[in-house]
């Protein structure tokens, strides 16, 4: 079966511009949740995702978007992009968040570099 | 808002068992404790998850003490290939009942061949 897959790989993008990143989750997961990781540290949790519905939130400004679709993909959605959002962008997948959230498969992630 | 401490590194020489300790003084009644790996450029992999006294799986073990405010992973036999960042996470329970996954700073092990 395929993992958690990303895309895309890299990115790069001027300050000021919009990046949509993409993510589909391994066959049969329902829970979609996004991270940033900026180098050196762990990663951050942006957005959980469960049948199509937020369902949390991290501490991450109102530039930073997400939605889930009916297959269960996701994609998080970036505007008005700083030099700061440079980083890796991680999508993982479960079953089910309430009946064990912490059992997450992550995929390769997407380098996001803004210039 | 429950929150891990461990150690930034560890160094340990190939062959070696190596024990990383996550200090979470503030763990909630039910939550879980959870460890991933992470290698360079790589996104985190799930290593094991408990909740009390030992789990081991066919990667690790992971010790928690009667009183939950500490958990030792416990890596055997550690090879080159297991250099990496390991991660203590414990529960981050949102008010709409969904736990957030909460990651730390990590440990970063170097294995010495």
């Amino acid at each position: 079966d395929a993992g958690v897959t990303q895309s895309p790989t890299h990115l790069i993008k001027t300050r000021g511009q919009h990046v949509t990143l993409r993510c589909s989750p391994i066959s049969g997961h329902k829970s979609v949740s996004w991270y940033q990781q900026v180098l050196g540290q762990g990663p951050q949790f942006i957005f959980q995702y469960y049948e199509k519905e937020e369902r949390g939130r991290g501490n991450f400004p109102d530039r930073f978007s997400a939605r889930q679709f009916p297959n269960y993909s996701s994609e998080l959605n970036v505007n008005a992009l700083l030099l700061g959002d440079s980083a890796l962008y991680l999508c993982a997948s479960s079953f089910s968040p309430r009946d064990n959230p912490y059992e997450q498969y992550f995929g390769p992630g997407t380098r996001l570099t803004v210039t | 808002l429950a929150k891990t401490t461990q150690p930034i590194s560890m160094d340990s020489y190939e062959g070696q068992e190596v024990n990383i300790t996550c200090s979470h003084n503030n763990i909630a009644t039910n939550d879980y404790i959870t460890w991933y790996q992470q290698f360079p450029s790589q996104g985190p992999r799930f290593i094991i998850q408990g909740y009390k006294t030992k789990v081991t799986n066919e990667v690790a073990s992971l010790f928690i003490p009667a009183d939950r405010k500490s958990s030792t992973l416990s890596l055997p036999r550690v090879s080159l290939s297991d250099t990496a960042v390991y991660y203590c996470l414990v529960g981050d329970m949102d008010s709409g009942g969904y736990q957030k996954v909460t990651f730390g700073t990590g440990t970063k092990l170097q294995v010495i061949p």
